[in-house]
């Protein structure tokens, strides 16, 4: 059974620090996408990364994928109470299904 | 979330009770998926359909069934509600292409007693 660990499982901080979120497993992903829940709505992406090793930014958020294609990292750069919410990694399991993280719920307070 | 409709939003049954979630798309997507959000345990797969006419079982099949109507349409039926049950319920779309963004609708809050 593939597992997709997430860490932490809480994280709150004060508006402008810099945090990181990781997702980590034992399976190798072809591909690991990460998506941002609101409360009420249904999870929405942020990005998808597919090469081992590579990094792709949006705006303030840093994303990673490792070498081994196992496990990837999120970094928020100066964290505003607009990045609040549950942060869920999903990996690519065959064609058609996705694994996903236990998620990390993140409050920034201003 | 336009592009994925779930309903009801919200419903209460009590154990025994027997309900169909509906899910509708207007995307175009092949495949679509249904997805139970439990605290501490993410989304967790309970039957897919790669395409119109076929289903699959996901991680947590037991106690639901499924249809895949036509290309627009996939429900989730639990024919005998249990507590253990009780969960949001999240339809997801997408292209049947891997690395490709799944949409999601806005959940179903479902409490069974």
């Amino acid at each position: 059974t593939q597992l997709l660990e997430q860490s932490p499982q809480f994280l709150s901080i004060q508006e402008g620090e810099n945090l990181t979120v990781y997702c980590n497993s034992s399976s190798v992903f072809s591909s690991l996408q990460w998506y941002r829940q609101e409360p009420g709505e249904g999870p929405v992406l942020l990005v998808t990364v597919v090469t081992g090793g590579e990094v792709k930014k949006l705006k303030r958020l840093t994303f990673q994928f490792g070498d081994a294609r196992k496990d990837s990292s999120l970094h928020i750069t100066a964290a505003q109470p607009g990045d609040t919410g549950l942060y869920l990694c999903a990996g690519a399991s065959g064609t058609y299904k996705y694994i996903f993280g236990t998620g990390t719920r993140l409050k920034v307070l201003a | 979330n336009a592009g994925v409709t779930q309903t009801p939003k919200f419903q209460v049954l009590k154990t025994g009770q027997s309900m169909t979630l509906q899910c509708a798309q207007d995307m175009n997507h092949n495949s679509m998926y249904w997805y139970r959000q439990d605290p501490g345990m993410g989304l967790r797969l309970i039957y897919y359909s790669a395409s119109e006419g076929t289903t699959d079982k996901g991680e947590v099949p037991n106690g639901y069934n499924v249809s895949r109507l036509n290309k627009r349409e996939f429900s989730l039926r639990l024919e005998s509600a249990a507590p253990s049950q009780t969960s949001v319920y999240f339809c997801a779309n997408g292209p049947g292409v891997v690395g490709q963004p799944q949409h999601f609708g806005d959940g179903t809050r479902l409490s069974i007693l």
